[in-house]
């Protein structure tokens, strides 16, 4: 079984601030890891997606994560929050099975104040 | 670019009523699967669907649910008796290999 716990269901960053949204995870055969991005109204955007190998993923619009399997987490971060970023983001797993699902946590609300 | 597209994107329905909603996966993908997400909740898992038949699904997906891959590009999900509870979006995924799923936009369904 797995399961993803995104602390923090709310986080509020000033505009140029570093952003940093994290994700822990649960999965007893290794696992890859995704961040979505869902902007209002409109479906699941990838971000940025771990595998397997370099375990610092860099995605779009400047965002980046990194696997640290001893850590059992996944954080997504970005130096500098845009006002474009404001939005709902999801961190899922998934087994490397051919079938397997992803399962997502609950989100982060993020918002980027002036 | 391939992408997944859904219809429709909003349907509004009356409790007891049969909705099928569809979706055209990208072409060379090969598992297909549907998710909801309720209003200010996260997504939920449905049902995966691989060489023509459900390779698994959640406890939400009852008897009242079921798939369909009627003509080798689309792909249905229908709600055989809507409840006011499946008001949802519903988002079809395809993916090609293990890994990355690719959504589409999504249908909103209301029921009334």
């Amino acid at each position: 079984a797995q399961s993803v716990t995104q602390l923090g269901s709310h986080v509020s960053v000033s505009e140029g601030a570093l952003v940093l949204l994290r994700c822990n995870y649960s999965s007893s055969v290794p696992p890859y890891l995704f961040w979505y991005v869902q902007y209002p109204n409109q479906g699941l955007q990838l971000l940025l997606k771990y595998t397997t190998g370099a375990t610092l993923v860099k995605g779009i619009n400047g965002f980046e994560a990194e696997f640290k399997k001893s850590e059992t987490s996944f954080h997504l971060t970005k130096p500098s929050a845009h006002m474009s970023d404001a939005a709902e983001y999801f961190c899922a797993v998934s087994s490397t099975g051919t079938a397997s699902k992803l399962t997502f946590g609950t989100g982060t609300r993020l918002q980027v104040t002036l | 670019e391939p992408e997944v597209t859904q219809t429709p994107s909003h349907q509004v329905t009356q409790m007891g009523q049969e909705v099928i909603l569809r979706c055209v996966p990208i072409s060379n993908h090969l598992y297909f699967y549907w998710y909801r997400q309720i209003l200010g909740q996260k997504v939920e898992f449905l049902v995966s669907f691989y060489n023509n038949e459900i390779s698994e699904k959640s406890e939400i997906f009852d008897d009242q649910f079921s798939v369909e891959r009627p003509d080798g590009s689309n792909f249905t999900l229908k709600i055989r008796s809507t409840k006011l509870e499946d008001s949802a979006m519903y988002f079809c995924a395809s993916r090609e290999l293990p890994g990355e799923l690719f959504f589409g936009e999504g249908s909103r369904l209301t029921v009334l």
